[in-house]
């Protein structure tokens, strides 16, 4: 079965400090890989993605995340946090079973803390 | 705002009525997913339509729920009798197919069942 897992529920980062968010995958085929984030009482917001091509991702608000095969992992990570990065982050993958190719397989989410 | 709109943002309905949610996906978008988000939990896939179509409904209860995406309009979540464990967010998406990528998420409506 296609699946994704984060498993820290909550991630403590001091402002400033690296933070990396963690997830894991589970799926037949090339991955097409996401993250998510979401404020409180808000929609999710999409931050990057892999589909091929280099292992190392960029996306929005200098989060990037590092694809790797071997580990069947896609960890974000950000080099200096904030204390605005502080929402719930995320992970998902594209579930190409059943012929549903457009839908994504979520995470359950990792509430990421950034203390000043 | 070309963004997914979500209406009502919140809703109240006591035990027994319905609750109806509405979802315009983004402008050149015609596939929908609808998405439940309970407290604590992450997001679980309901249904995926496009135009006139339900392409799959497995995430749905077979029983009170129903999703449609008219020709015109927008999409429509429809929970019949509601029950307290209806209470969640649910969150529509949009996605101008398949092959895309991500998915874009409107800010979701509130179902607060009393």
């Amino acid at each position: 079965a296609q699946s994704v897992a984060q498993p820290e529920d909550q991630v403590n980062v001091a402002e400033g400090n690296p933070l990396t968010v963690k997830c894991t995958y589970s799926v037949s085929g090339n991955p097409y890989l996401f993250w998510y984030v979401q404020y409180p009482n808000r929609g999710l917001q999409f931050l990057l993605k892999y589909i091929t091509g280099d292992n190392l991702v960029k996306g929005s608000y200098g989060f990037e995340a590092e694809f790797n095969k071997s580990q069947t992992s896609f960890h974000l990570k950000k080099p200096s946090a904030l204390v605005s990065d502080s929402a719930l982050y995320f992970c998902a993958v594209r579930d190409t079973y059943r012929g549903s190719q457009g839908n994504l397989i979520f995470g359950k989410g990792t509430k990421l803390s950034v203390k000043p | 705002n070309a963004g997914v709109m979500q209406n009502p943002r919140h809703l109240v309905r006591r035990r027994g009525q319905e609750a109806r949610l509405r979802c315009s996906p983004m402008k050149g978008h015609s596939h929908v997913y609808w998405y439940r988000q309970l407290p604590e939990e992450g997001l679980k896939f309901m249904v995926y339509l496009q135009k006139e179509n339900i392409i799959d409904e497995s995430g749905m209860p077979k029983e009170r729920f129903s999703a449609e995406f008219p020709k015109e309009g927008p999409s429509i979540l429809r929970i019949q009798q509601v029950v307290r464990g209806d209470s969640a967010a649910y969150f529509c998406a949009s996605s101008p197919g398949i092959g895309t990528g991500e998915l874009f998420f409107g800010e979701g409506s509130r179902l607060t069942v009393l």
